[in-house]
C-alpha cells in the first residue's frame, strides 16, 4: 500500500523567502505525481502535474521535482508571497486509478 | 469550480439517518471520484466511477454506497450515517486515469449527531 508522507506539517516564512516543501512515497511504482493547492474552505486546484519519466516541471515560481528512486518530491516555491499562503498537497497516482494523497504542508507567509 | 458542483455545501445530520450527496458536472469526463477530508489523513478515496454505472471501491468504501445513473451526475450515500463519517467530502473529476485534468468540487461539510 502506497504510503505518502508530507513534511513538514506546517510552516511559516517571511515575505520574499525561497522555500522548499516536502513529499515522501513508499512505493516507487507510481504514474504521476501531482502538486495540490488548498485554501481554506474551498476545494485542491491542481499546481504541477509530474510524469513518472520526468524529473521535474515548472510553472511560475513554482518547481517540483520528482526522484523515484528515492521516493521523494520536492515543491520550490520562489519569492514567496502572502498569496502564496495555503495548505499544500501532494498526491501519487499508482496503478488501478488509485490517487494517494499526504496530509498537506499549511504554508503561512508573512508580510 | 467551474465544471463541478457539489450539493449541499453543509449539512447537519442525526446518527442513523440515510443522507445522500450530490456531485454535478458538465465537462462530460469519464471518471468521477469521491473523497472524504479528515485532520491529519489528507484525502482518502471512499469510491470513483469510470463510466455510467460502472463503479468501483476506494480505500475507505465501508457504510458509503455510490451510483451514476448518467454522465453528469455521481451520487454518494451513507445508508445510516454514524459520526464517524462527521468530514469534509470532495468530489473530483478527471479525463483520464493518469491525473490529467483533475477537478475538485469545493466540498460537502457533513457534520452527524
Amino acid at each position: 500500500k502506497q504510503e505518502v508522507t508530507q513534511i513538514p506539517a506546517a510552516l511559516s516564512v517571511p515575505e520574499g523567502e525561497n522555500l522548499v516543501l516536502n513529499c515522501s512515497f513508499t512505493d516507487s511504482a507510481i504514474y504521476n505525481l501531482q502538486w495540490f493547492r488548498q485554501d481554506p474552505g474551498k476545494g485542491l486546484t491542481s499546481l504541477l502535474l509530474i510524469q513518472s519519466s520526468q524529473r521535474e516541471q515548472t510553472s511560475g515560481r513554482l518547481n517540483a521535482s520528482l526522484d523515484k528512486s528515492s521516493g521523494r518530491s520536492t515543491l520550490y516555491i520562489a519569492a514567496s508571497q502572502p498569496g502564496d499562503s495555503a495548505t499544500y498537497l501532494c498526491a501519487i497516482i499508482g496503478g488501478g486509478n488509485d490517487m494517494r494523497f499526504g496530509a498537506g504542508t499549511r504554508l503561512t507567509v508573512k508580510p | 469550480d467551474a465544471g463541478i458542483t457539489q450539493s449541499p455545501r453543509h449539512k447537519v445530520t442525526e446518527t442513523g439517518t440515510p443522507v445522500t450527496l450530490r456531485c454535478h458536472q458538465t465537462e462530460n469526463h469519464r471518471y468521477m471520484y469521491w473523497y472524504r477530508q479528515d485532520p491529519g489523513h489528507g484525502l482518502r478515496l471512499i469510491h470513483y466511477s469510470y463510466g455510467v454505472k460502472d463503479t468501483d471501491k476506494g480505500e475507505v468504501s465501508d457504510g458509503y454506497s455510490v451510483s451514476r445513473s448518467k454522465t453528469e451526475d455521481f451520487l454518494l450515500t451513507l445508508e445510516s450515517a454514524t459520526s464517524s463519517q462527521t468530514s469534509v467530502y470532495f468530489c473530483a473529476i478527471s479525463s483520464d486515469r493518469d491525473g490529467f485534468g483533475y477537478t475538485f468540487g469545493s466540498g460537502t461539510r457533513l457534520t452527524v449527531v
